[in-house]
């Protein structure tokens, strides 16, 4: 079925240093893509999107690429920051009813 | 603002019997999702309500079923429950589909 894929599903990061997070895609379809931060006990919480008329969108100290000519999607977070620990899921919507979660990455940031 | 809301935040229930989740929607938001979370994966599309229809249903059983009021609301409610049922219920409200979801922080199910 459709799925959404992560590179790595561990990431460990000095602070200050910046944080790269890949997803690959699998629907070609898909027009819409979404990077959520899940921190423990609490709902996934919008960070950033993309459509795909667009390659790179900047958000505050967080900027998502998009290739779609591979498929693939990614967050970076510039200088980051001890709360910027949680579980980072990419997700992708087809212009319908259904947004994919990826199994997503965990992010620790060292001090 | 209020933010999504769902009710209970945790629930225990037994093999076969039957689980109504409830979730209020954050004020003016049409669309309501629904997902389930197990420990360690991604959120699982469940159903998406907008305009209180169904436009879109995951892979899961007809033991699944959910409706959206007129005040968008939404309820999930699942029968003859298994221990796989065990899981965060997350419920998600967006002003429309396609746009960014606002997630509750969710129900948490154990089913013994």
């Amino acid at each position: 079925g459709e799925s959404v894929g992560l590179h790595l599903p561990t990431l460990s990061v000095q602070e200050g240093d910046n944080s790269i997070i890949n997803c690959a895609y699998s629907n070609s379809a898909s027009d819409y893509f979404i990077w959520y931060k899940q921190e423990s006990g609490k709902g996934p919480q919008f960070i950033i999107d993309i459509r795909s008329n667009m390659d790179k969108r900047q958000g505050q100290r967080v900027t998502v690429l998009l290739n779609k000519t591979v498929k693939h999607l990614s967050l970076q977070i510039a200088a980051t920051q001890p709360g910027d620990s949680a579980v980072y899921f990419c997700a992708e919507n087809t212009g319908g009813f259904k947004t994919i979660f990826g199994a997503g990455t965990r992010l620790f940031v060292k001090a | 603002d209020a933010g999504v809301t769902q009710s209970p935040t945790h629930l225990i229930k037994t093999r076969g019997q039957h689980v109504t989740l409830r979730c209020s929607p954050i004020s003016g938001h049409k669309s309501v999702s629904w997902y389930q979370q197990v420990l360690g994966q991604g959120p699982q599309f469940i159903f998406q309500y907008y305009e209180k229809e169904e436009r879109g249903r995951g892979n899961f059983p007809d033991r699944f079923s959910a409706r959206q009021f007129p005040n968008y609301s939404s309820e999930l409610n699942v029968n003859a429950l298994l221990l796989g049922d065990s899981a965060l219920y997350l419920c998600a409200s967006s002003p429309v589909p396609n746009s960014p979801l606002h997630f509750g922080n969710g129900t948490r199910l154990t089913v013994t």
